[in-house]
């Protein structure tokens, strides 16, 4: 069974400092990965996706990720964050071509203080 | 266009009480999650719909729960005999065809089930 793993519960950090979330799954086919987030009082949205191709890849706002196989991971990153990135962000995997549903990491709070 | 409409936004309940929870998906996604989010534990599967196949009901945590999806459309989650450890955001989601490389999930704003 697929499962994700994000190591951070709680990141507090300071506007402009650099962001690196952590996501590690574990499945051993070829997976679609993706990140989500979640602003206060808002809904969930796609904030960026890995199907193929780069395993760099580039999403809303700033914000990207690597999918490194080797080592079954695809954190996230931003090079300087803005108070208005204080949101929950969700790590999700399935499995490429299947029926399989999206599983989802218990979510990375990230507080930006201004 | 209209996105993921989820009905009530919320719902507080008795112990022991059955309730109802509804979600329209956007038109022309064929496939249909519903998520359970508690604090501290993200976002759990319950189970998603797919066109016209059985669905997948895997992630139900006990035969209180059920779903059903009418004419591929609005589905209805149902908790029977509610426990307070059912509390949490109740939260459906609605995409293009499952398996589909990358195809993103549609959030609704969830339903927020107190029970007390």
């Amino acid at each position: 069974a697929q499962s994700v793993s994000q190591h951070n519960h709680h990141v507090i950090l300071s506007e402009a400092a650099s962001l690196e979330l952590g996501c590690n799954y574990s499945y051993g086919g070829t997976v679609n990965l993706f990140w989500y987030v979640q602003y206060p009082g808002q809904h969930l949205q796609l904030l960026l996706k890995y199907f193929s191709g780069d395993p760099l890849v580039k999403g809303i706002k700033g914000f990207e990720a690597e999918f490194i196989k080797s080592k079954f991971s695809f954190n996230l990153r931003k090079p300087s964050v803005q108070w208005s990135d204080t949101a929950e962000y969700f790590c999700a995997v399935n499995a490429r071509g299947s029926q399989g549903n999206l599983i989802f990491g218990k979510g990375t709070k990230l507080s930006v203080k201004p | 266009g209209a996105g993921v409409s989820q009905s009530p936004s919320n719902k507080v309940t008795e112990k022991g009480k059955d309730v109802e929870l509804r979600c329209d998906p956007i038109s022309g996604h064929t496939a249909l999650y519903w998520y359970r989010q508690s604090l501290g534990q993200g976002l759990e599967f319950l189970i998603y719909f797919q066109g016209n196949s059985a669905p997948d009901k895997s992630g139900l945590p006990s035969d209180r729960f059920s779903a059903e999806r009418t004419g591929g459309s609005v589905s209805t989650l149902t908790i029977q005999r509610t426990q307070q450890e059912d509390s949490a955001v109740y939260l459906c989601a609605s995409s293009l065809k499952v398996g589909q490389g990358g195809s993103p999930l549609h959030f609704g704003n969830g339903t927020r089930l107190t029970v007390t």
